[in-house]
Parts: C-alpha cells; sequence; structure tokens
C-alpha cells in the first residue's frame, strides 16, 4: 500500500508568512494529490486537487506543487482565518484514497 | 444543491454492531461511487470504504476489512455502512462523502455521525 507522509506536523507562523507543507508519496502517484483543509469542529474542505488546481472559491494566496512522490502546499501569506489543519490525500486508486497524517496551523 | 446527511451514530458497547445511514439528495445517487471517512477525537482522517455507484464493488481499509460491510439502496438514495465487533479504536465521527475529484475535481461531504464504543 502507497503511504503519505506529511511534514511537519504542526507549525506556528506569523501573519503575512509564507507557509509550506510538504506531502511524500512512498510510490509515485502521478499528480492524483489533493489538499484538504479542516477547520475546528468543521467538515473538510478541497483547496486543491491534481496537484496544483485551485477549488474554485479558494483564495489565490494558496498554491500547491509537486508531481510523482513529492508534493508542497504552499500558502503564500498567512491569515487569521487559514488556521486549521491541512490533509493531503491521494486518490490515484479511487474511490479508495488514503489521507496524510495532517499538518496542523496555528498563528505565533 | 447535494446534501448528506448521515445518521444512525451512537454509544455501543465494544463487540456490538452499529448500521449507518447516509440519505442523499441532489444529484443521480446512482450515478456516483460513495465512500465514508471516519476521524477519532483528536485525530486525523481515515478513509474507511467506498461502493462503486452500481453497489458491485466494494472497497475496504485493512483496519475495517472482515467487520464492516458498505451497501447501497439507489431506489433511496441511501448509502449505509454496517459495523460489527467493535472496539474502543473505532469510536470518530463517521462522514459519508461523494467523491468526484479525478472526474470533476470537486467532492461532497456530510456534517457526520459520532459513534462511541465504550463499556
Amino acid at each position: 500500500d502507497i503511504q503519505m507522509t506529511q511534514s511537519p506536523s504542526s507549525l506556528s507562523a506569523s501573519v503575512g508568512d509564507r507557509v509550506t507543507i510538504t506531502c511524500r508519496a512512498s510510490q509515485g502517484i502521478s499528480n492524483y494529490l489533493a489538499w484538504y483543509q479542516q477547520k475546528p469542529g468543521k467538515v473538510p474542505k478541497l483547496l486543491i486537487y491534481a496537484a496544483s488546481t485551485l477549488q474554485s472559491g479558494v483564495p489565490s494566496r494558496f498554491s500547491g506543487s509537486g508531481s510523482g512522490t513529492d508534493f508542497t502546499l504552499t500558502i503564500s501569506s498567512l491569515q487569521p482565518e487559514d488556521v486549521a489543519t491541512y490533509y493531503c490525500q491521494k486518490y490515484n486508486s479511487a474511490p479508495e484514497v488514503t489521507f496524510g497524517g495532517g499538518t496542523k496551523v496555528e498563528i505565533k | 444543491e447535494v446534501q448528506l446527511v448521515e445518521s444512525g451514530g451512537g454509544l455501543v458497547q465494544p463487540g456490538g454492531s452499529l448500521r449507518l445511514s447516509c440519505a442523499a439528495s441532489g444529484f443521480t445517487f446512482s450515478s456516483y461511487a460513495m465512500s465514508w471517512v471516519r476521524q477519532a477525537p483528536g485525530k486525523g482522517l481515515e478513509w474507511v470504504s467506498a461502493i462503486s455507484g452500481s453497489g458491485g464493488s466494494t472497497y475496504y481499509a485493512d483496519s475495517v476489512k472482515g467487520r464492516f460491510t458498505i451497501s447501497r439502496d439507489n431506489s433511496k438514495n441511501t448509502l449505509y455502512l454496517q459495523m460489527n465487533s467493535l472496539r474502543a479504536e473505532d469510536t470518530a465521527v463517521y462522514y459519508c462523502a461523494n467523491p468526484r475529484i479525478a472526474a470533476a475535481g470537486t467532492d461532497y461531504w456530510g456534517q457526520g455521525t459520532l459513534v462511541t464504543v465504550s463499556s
């Protein structure tokens, strides 16, 4: 089975900082990679799919990159409303999917 | 508008059974695969099971294989998850999801239903 490893598991950054979260697949998954944002007590929200395609309505400060085994989610200028836990998800074998362990983002 | 509404959660003793339901509306239910995803308290997301649109193909995480059964009734637009031999580690919020990422770059989630396995 392909494992998805996210890093870091948590981070603290200041408003306006550039934030980068990485996700590594144990085997190549082409660009079948999505990123989700989950705020406390809320349902996960799809931010990015196909590794780099922004979901409609998602602010442009979010971006994704990568292919194969290494992927990145970047928030170009962290905002208070971005406090959340972010998950990567591989879907190359959909409907079977695998989530990464999550990255909790907090404001310093 | 797509709506997914889960029900059936609650408190159950270890070794017990529970059946979750997910009522779907706002789309052609039989045309889409459906999934269950769970989240233990304070933990991450874990995919549990999925079923094809026709119901002819089912998929399970290793952690629930042999204990959980996913099914659907396309005449009732309803998804089910029969959970048997429940363990404390099955305690979680269970979300019903309609994954369309590969085909349409979107997906839909219900609000979740809490299952607590405890004596």
